[in-house]
C-alpha cells in the first residue's frame, strides 16, 4: 500500500515569488494535516482537513497561505508570495478518524528554500 | 497547556551501546504517548506508543514505559545499530484531540 506521497520533494525560489505543494493521502483517510517543521523542531500543525472541511486552521497565516482539498482526497498548500523566513520542511499526514488513537502517517515532506 | 520536553541532542554512540532518550511532559488528564522517527530525508514514523499509565511499547528493540508519576515515557535499546542513526520525537496526543503535541526532537548518531 502507497503510503503519503508529496510533491515536489525539494523546492527552491526567490522572495516574493508564489509555491505550491501537494499531497496524496492514504486511500481511505478522511483526515489530511498539512505541518511546517522547522530545523531542529517538531512538526506545528498548519491546518487539519476532515473530508474536505477545514476543522483547524487557526495556525495557518491567512494572510500568504492557502489550502485546499476540493475533492476529500488530495490537498494544495499555497505560500504566495513566499518570505525569507517560509524556508522549512513542509509535511503531510493523513489518518483515519475513528482509527487506532487517531495514529498519522506522515509523508517525506517538501523542503522549501526562499533566497 | 500541553508540552514535552527532549533531551538535546545529539547523542552519540557506538554500535551495540545502550541508548536512553529522556522525555517528558506537561499534560491535563491522561495523554496517550508516543515515540516518531524521522530518518534523513524521510517523514515521521510512529516507533511505539503507550496510551495509559505503566503501558509499555516496544517496536524493533525499542521500548518506553509511560509513568504517570514521573509524567515521562523514556526511550531505550539495549544495543544500537548504526541504522538507528536518526531523529527521535516524542509526541503526546490529549484525550479527544486529533493534534499531537511534538518534543523538538533529538538526533541520534550511531558509529560503526
Amino acid at each position: 500500500e502507497a503510503g503519503v506521497v508529496q510533491s515536489p520533494r525539494y523546492k527552491i525560489i526567490e522572495k516574493k515569488q508564489p509555491v505550491a505543494f501537494w499531497c496524496n493521502p492514504i486511500s481511505g483517510h478522511n483526515t489530511l494535516y498539512w505541518y511546517l517543521q522547522n530545523l531542529g523542531q517538531g512538526p506545528e500543525l498548519l491546518i487539519r482537513y476532515e473530508n474536505e472541511e477545514a476543522v483547524d486552521d487557526s495556525q495557518l497565516p491567512k494572510d500568504r497561505f492557502s489550502a485546499e482539498r476540493l475533492k476529500g482526497v488530495d490537498s494544495t498548500l499555497k505560500i504566495q508570495p513566499a518570505e525569507l523566513g517560509d524556508s522549512a520542511v513542509y509535511l503531510c499526514a493523513s489518518s483515519f478518524s475513528g482509527g487506532d488513537h487517531n495514529e498519522q502517517f506522515f509523508g517525506p515532506g517538501t523542503r522549501l528554500t526562499v533566497l | 497547556g500541553d508540552s514535552v520536553t527532549q533531551m538535546e541532542g545529539p547523542v552519540t554512540l557506538s554500535e551495540e551501546a545502550f541508548l536512553t532518550i529522556n522525555c517528558t511532559y506537561t499534560a491535563t488528564g491522561y495523554p496517550s504517548l508516543f515515540w516518531y522517527v524521522q530518518y534523513p530525508g524521510e517523514g515521521l514514523q510512529l516507533l511505539l506508543k503507550a496510551t495509559k499509565a505503566d503501558d509499555k511499547g516496544s517496536n524493533k528493540g525499542f521500548e518506553a514505559t509511560y509513568r504517570k508519576e514521573t509524567t515521562s515515557f523514556h526511550l531505550e535499546k539495549g544495543s544500537v545499530q548504526v541504522s538507528d542513526s536518526a531523529v527521535y520525537f516524542c509526541a503526546l496526543l490529549s484525550g479527544g484531540s486529533y493534534i499531537p503535541t511534538f518534543g523538538r526532537g533529538t538526533s541520534l548518531i550511531v558509529h560503526p
